[in-house]
């Protein structure tokens, strides 16, 4: 079974200061965890996926993500957020004994103010 | 590599008329493909998991009779909407389980709006 928890429906930040969308995770198995950016009325992005390799992933746009098993937790950073990043976020997870089934977050709203 | 075509990106049908989602593999052979669904505002939960040449296995609470899946060949997979409601306005999205560079495959989305 696996499941993520994203601890913030809504993140509003400033132009130019950093970012950090927080999502938990639970996994049976040794997961893939990824996360997608989606924009109003447009289908999924991938910023950036944690498969077993680099604990520190680096995505598009400037976000990276740094896996810690210790904490279950898949964090997604930015140092300065452009308006542009507003958007929908969802950290999601794959169990690669069943690569493909995926489980979404409940999705994070990020909001951008000039 | 590795692309999930899906069509149509947009579809306003009638209420009690049907809509038919197809998902293609364009490069790679898809045995398996998981269709999800997202109200708005709200996350992508799995509806089903269509397996060509068997019956789909479906997520409680999601009606076989109403969402009717059909994985004919490798690389089609097709999501029918039967008798649509304005409640069943939604987006659908289809995945395929390759991992590629872009995270593993997704098509990129139905818009439903049932009027």
């Amino acid at each position: 079974a696996q499941s993520v928890t994203q601890l913030d429906s809504h993140v509003s930040v400033s132009e130019g200061t950093p970012v950090l969308l927080r999502c938990n995770y639970s996994s049976s198995y040794s997961p893939s965890l990824f996360w997608y950016v989606q924009h109003p009325n447009k289908g999924l992005q991938l910023l950036l996926k944690y498969t077993s390799a680099a604990t520190l992933v680096k995505g598009i746009n400037g976000f990276e993500a740094e896996f810690k098993k210790s904490e279950t937790s898949f964090h997604l950073t930015k140092p300065s957020a452009h308006m542009s990043d507003a958007a929908e976020y969802f950290c999601v997870v794959s169990e690669r004994t069943n690569a493909g089934k995926s489980t979404f977050g409940d999705g994070t709203t990020l909001t951008v103010k000039p | 590599g590795a692309v999930v075509s899906q069509h149509p990106s947009r579809v306003i049908c009638k209420s009690g008329t049907s809509v038919k989602i197809e998902c293609r593999s364009l490069d790679f052979q898809a045995t398996t493909m998981f269709w999800y669904r997202q109200f708005p505002k709200q996350s992508l939960m799995l509806m089903a998991t269509s397996n060509e040449g068997s019956k789909a296995t479906y997520e409680q609470g999601v009606e076989k009779d109403k969402f009717l899946i059909n994985h004919a060949s490798l690389t089609l997979s097709t999501l029918t909407v039967t008798s649509a409601h304005p409640e069943d306005s939604s987006f659908y999205i289809c995945s395929a389980p390759k991992e590629t560079s872009s995270g593993y495959t997704f098509g990129s989305g139905t818009r439903l709006t049932v009027v």
